[in-house]
């Protein structure tokens, strides 16, 4: 089976404290992404990358970075963590013309 | 991007059949169109994806019209197990997976 594991399932940060969320998986994905998930707005995609080194800004970029050094590995970084950034945070991967495969999600609170 | 809209919510009795629509009136000629679920607690978990052709796999059925501007994902007995919400998400040969808000499917025993 496919896995996406995300290295939390909750986390407490503080405002202004600089937060990682690492994300890998184990099937030889060409394509990571990285989306935030709020009650009301459903899954909105931050940043997705297709290839090692490679990265795209998807709908709500602002405030986030990656970093994808090795294919199995996408990191999503907070600069500078705020309160408006408390959210779900959710990995997947996929290769060309298949499905994505989600991690369980991430929980982070900013506190 | 092209969008998709879905009822907020459907509700269906336990052992019949669903069928939960989709409507992507702007899709492009190599727009797939996928569908996911996610239950309480999860990531969303793929169920079935097609461009043209109706197709059927072991989750579900999806049934796309002619002109391929809407869709339906059919769950041939629904079980308490199915209550999710469902994603419907058009996918571009750009690799990206845009999710709306989905619909919310309860299952009444």
């Amino acid at each position: 089976d496919v896995k996406v594991t995300q290295s939390s399932r909750y986390l407490v940060k503080r405002t202004g404290e600089k937060v990682f969320l690492e994300c890998v998986q184990d099937m030889d994905h060409e394509n990571m992404f990285w989306y935030r998930q709020d009650p009301g707005l459903g899954l909105r995609l931050i940043y997705f990358s297709y290839d090692v080194k490679m990265k795209e800004k998807g709908d709500i970029p602002e405030g986030y970075s990656v970093s994808r050094e090795k294919k199995e590995r996408f990191s999503l970084i907070l600069e500078s963590a705020s309160t408006n950034q408390t959210s779900m945070y959710l990995c997947a991967s996929s290769v060309e013309g298949r499905g994505a495969f989600f991690g369980q999600g991430t929980r982070l609170t900013v506190v | 991007d092209a969008k998709t809209t879905q009822p907020n919510s459907m509700e269906s009795n336990e052992e019949e059949p669903v069928h939960l629509p989709c409507n992507h009136s702007t899709i492009s000629g190599t727009d797939y169109i996928h569908w996911y679920r996610q239950l309480p607690s999860q990531g969303p978990e793929y169920v079935i994806h097609g461009l043209t052709s109706n197709v059927n796999n072991r989750m579900a059925s999806l049934a796309i019209a002619e002109d391929r501007k809407s869709s339906t994902l059919i769950l041939h007995r629904a079980t308490l197990r199915d209550a999710a919400v469902y994603y419907c998400i058009l996918r571009s040969t750009g690799n990206q997976f845009y999710f709306g808000t989905g619909t919310s499917l309860t299952v009444i025993p």
